[in-house]
């Protein structure tokens, strides 16, 4: 497809439960972000990719959020023993190779509920 | 760490009216900035960036804004808004390369016919 995609764009599950949300970025980019967006606030940087590796996870909120890129496209969010709190909307978002002054391109996002 | 601030949460404006939706960042190096939107249901797009050269830059749908390092400010302007205008505006930062953005709050613009 020529934007980025993440499935599924709606997602309600039980407080415990484990999810995973996927997202396809734009074909040939090597850069992939993923963003947590809470009702009334700016999107907030959760982990960055480059290729198949995290560069940089320092917004990874606790150790039950884990994020993967296997083989440098698709990647996954993984969330384990989910809590009412990440309730939000998850963001993706890719960008062309590494360089200065990148434009990253974003998702319609997959909104998490959790009961 | 860098944060970003927008000053107005709400705005509601009526169609022909000027708008200027302010912004400040907090990282004293260089940076790049951004102005997103957000239309009703629909996903994140790129209105403007300003990377380096000319403050004063010029972006989509007759948007613009200018950097003024001195201020550390990005603000937004349209001299006429449109009814279709209505959307979350986001302003926001990286520090170049490939980084995370850091957004600000948002603005919810509300344009009346």
């Amino acid at each position: 497809g020529a934007g980025v995609s993440q499935t599924p764009s709606n997602k309600v599950t039980e407080k415990g439960k484990y999810v995973e949300l996927r997202c396809d970025p734009i074909s040939g980019h090597t850069a992939l972000y993923w963003y947590r967006q809470s009702l009334g606030q700016g999107p907030e940087f959760l982990i960055y990719f480059q290729g198949t590796g995290a560069a940089d996870d320092s917004g990874l909120p606790n150790d039950r959020f884990f994020a993967v890129r296997p083989e440098g496209s698709v990647s996954t969010l993984k969330i384990q023993r989910t809590e009412r709190g990440d309730s939000a909307v998850y963001l993706c978002a890719s960008s062309p190779s590494i360089g200065k002054d990148t434009e990253a391109f974003f998702g319609q996002g997959t909104r998490l509920t959790v009961v | 760490a860098q944060s970003v601030s927008q000053h107005n949460h709400h705005v509601i404006l009526s169609e022909a009216a000027s708008l200027e939706l302010g912004c400040n960042y907090s990282y004293g190096g260089t940076v790049n900035l951004f102005w997103y939107v957000q239309y009703p249901g629909q996903h994140l797009q790129l209105l403007l960036k300003y990377f380096s050269g000319d403050p004063l830059v010029k972006g989509i749908k007759g948007f613009e804004a200018e950097f003024i390092k001195s201020k550390f400010s990005f603000n937004l302007r349209k001299p006429s808004v449109q009814w279709s205008d209505t959307a979350e505006y986001f302003c926001a930062t990286s520090r170049g390369g490939a980084d995370g953005l850091t957004f600000g709050k948002g603005t919810h613009l509300i344009i009346q016919p």
